[in-house]
Parts: C-alpha cells; structure tokens; sequence
C-alpha cells in the first residue's frame, strides 16, 4: 500500500510558467515533507522541507504548499527554467525524529519545454 | 563541504554471493540511512544508523545488515543475494533527524 502518491508520472511545462507538482499522502503520523529534484546517474538532491506546523514554506523559485486535511502537498516552480527539467520526489517522515527513514513517491517526470 | 560518497559506483555479482557497499557521510552529519531503488520507484528505507547503533529499519530482510564506524562513515552488506536486489543503492547522511543528502549511489546488477 502506496502511503506517498504523486499521480502523475510526467508533466510538460513551458519555460517561463509555473510548474506545480502535486503528492498526496495516506499516513496521518507524517509530520516532516520534503521534495528532491533527481538528474539521471546522480543522487536525488534536497530541495525544500515543509513541517506539518506549516502551510506554505518558500525558498527562491520554489514554493511548497501543504494542506493537512487533504493530506496533500504541492510544489511550485516559478519562473520554471531548463535546468529544472529532472524527476521530482516527493518524500514524506513519520512524528518521532525520523528513524524509520523516508517514505518516496514514485517521481513525476518534469520536461521544462523551450 | 564535502558531500555524501558512495562506492563503488557499479557492481556485477552473481546469485547467492554477499556484497559491500560503502559510504561517506557529509562532514558534520552523524546519521546515515541507505535506500533501496528499483527501477521506476522511489527509494525504499532499509535502515538507519546514528552514532553506530541502528535505530531504525524498513522492511527489508536480516540479510541486509550494516554498520556505521567512529567516523560517521557507513557500509551495507548484503548476504545470499538475489535477482531482485538489482538496484540502485543510496546513501543519505543528516544532522540528527534535519534533511538526509544523499549520495550519487551504487548500481548493483545480479546475474
């Protein structure tokens, strides 16, 4: 049973417009959201966390929205640009300090189209 | 600031044999959790060591143990391997519970 969704496994965006990508959740001890952008042959490299204390946390071009009674999470890219053409997880934490690790979606492929 | 290093990068094993797999954490992290990946998934926890101890583990097998040394650095080994442990394996470090970074990983192909 999937406890992290993201629905969509690709999106196409043009460059300049905003890019949003969604994640909804199951798992109501989820307290501690995260989003990783990941390149072919590397890593998936952090990008911004959201605690459930919070609804909106921002960092440069990236904004992340949490909606708790929807159990749902989104990633705003704004201006979307071609270097953010990658695959974007969606990572959720139970309450307690993270010792059962990381619960990923399956990744939503993001095209950033010129 | 160095960051998370894994190797090696890529491995050929066999069926039935054990394997080691190696990590760096990044400099002043204390905590380390390695992931594994299959094709078109997300990554999956098998554990988490912080400061030697595992504290952590997902639902993976007990032939899939680790360690984690004074040094913060962290191995996986994995015993009796099978077709299905063909994967990317990733390692992530982290200040106590803030966000993991994770390493470039290892590509593990059993034949």
């Amino acid at each position: 049973d999937q406890q992290v969704k993201q629905n969509s496994p690709s999106l196409s965006v043009q460059e300049g417009r905003i890019s949003i990508l969604n994640c909804d959740y199951t798992n109501s001890m989820f307290d501690y959201f995260l989003w990783y952008k990941k390149y072919p042959a590397e890593g998936p490299t952090f990008l911004i966390s959201i605690s459930s204390i919070k609804d909106k946390n921002e960092d440069g071009r990236f904004t992340v929205f949490l909606n708790k009674s929807a159990k749902h999470l989104s990633l705003h890219i704004v201006p979307s640009q071609p270097g953010d053409s990658a695959v974007y997880f969606c990572a959720a934490r139970e309450r307690g300090g993270g010792a059962d690790g990381l619960t990923f979606g399956k990744g939503t492929h993001l095209i950033i189209q010129p | 600031e160095t960051g998370v290093t894994q190797s090696p990068t890529h491995l050929i094993k066999t069926r039935g044999q054990q394997v080691t797999l190696r990590c760096s954490s990044q400099s002043g992290h204390n905590t380390v959790s390695w992931y594994q990946q299959a094709l078109g998934q997300g990554p999956q926890f098998i554990f988490q060591y912080y400061r030697e101890e595992e504290n952590g583990r997902g639902n993976f097998p007990p032939r899939f143990s680790g360690l984690q040394f004074p040094n913060y650095s962290s191995e996986l080994n994995v015993n009796a391997l099978e077709l299905d442990d063909s994967a990317l394996y990733l390692c992530a470090s982290s200040l106590d519970s803030q966000a993991q970074h994770f390493g470039d990983g290892t590509r593990l192909s059993i034949l």
